[in-house]
């Protein structure tokens, strides 16, 4: 059984900039669900993708958009990057309906300059 | 809008110690809670998926026990050890309204040896 898996590992990027992150699911699941985690802070609900569709959203702009794939796989996009955006975003993915067990991938550390 | 703390924020402790960490949520409404452990700059580990129709669950050296109508989730480490050094998340899944799990901010633990 493969467990999540998050690309890349590090990013560093500029104010302005855009960014891509992609996650792969656990094998078997097919809800991606995507947090942000600051520094010392629990990580923010962003958003959630069950059968290729967003379902469910956190407190976070509009330039902030995802995807899921027929493969269930998910990509976060984020445009317009802030510096306030720099922070370990995790993917986790989970089985719709067994009891919503959520299991997460090793994050993505995004450092915007 | 549901909120999650958990007190303490850290705690230092003897090796060999029993310890009890605590979660508390203000809305009773909810699907499950999980508890995660997280090393530093790592994604998440699930520990335990407690589902609301449940009181308590058990892995290992592991006890979390739920009371929802009090709003609160307990997580109990026996004979704690140095590799027990983490911080350990609470997260909470909604009833309803799409599956928006807010974490709380977390406890970090140190064992020492």
């Amino acid at each position: 059984e493969t467990g999540v898996t998050q690309s890349p590992t590090h990013l560093i990027k500029t104010r302005g900039q855009q960014v891509t992150l992609r996650c792969s699911s656990q094998s078997g699941h097919n809800t991606v669900s995507w947090y942000q985690q600051a520094l010392g802070q629990g990580p923010q609900f962003i958003f959630q993708y069950y059968r290729e569709e967003e379902n469910g959203r956190g407190n976070f702009p509009p330039r902030f958009s995802g995807l899921q794939f027929p493969n269930y796989s998910s990509e976060l996009n984020v445009n317009a990057l802030e510096l306030d955006d720099s922070a370990l975003y995790l993917c986790a993915s989970s089985l719709v309906g067994v009891g919503n067990e959520q299991f997460f991938g090793p994050g993505t550390r995004l450092t915007v300059l | 809008k549901q909120e999650v703390t958990q007190i303490p924020a850290a705690l230092s402790v003897p090796e060999g110690e029993n310890l009890v960490l605590n979660c508390s949520f203000t809305d009773s409404a909810i699907y499950n809670l999980q508890w995660f452990r997280q090393d530093p700059g790592k994604g998440l580990t699930s520990l335990l998926l407690i589902q609301s129709s449940q009181r308590e669950q058990t892995s290992g050296r592991l006890n979390a026990s739920l009371d929802k109508s009090s709003g609160r989730s307990t997580l109990y480490i026996a004979a704690s050890q140095p590799g027990d050094s983490a911080t350990y998340l609470c997260a909470v899944g909604p009833n309803t309204g799409g599956f928006k799990t807010i974490f709380g901010a977390g406890t970090r633990l140190f064992v020492k040896a």
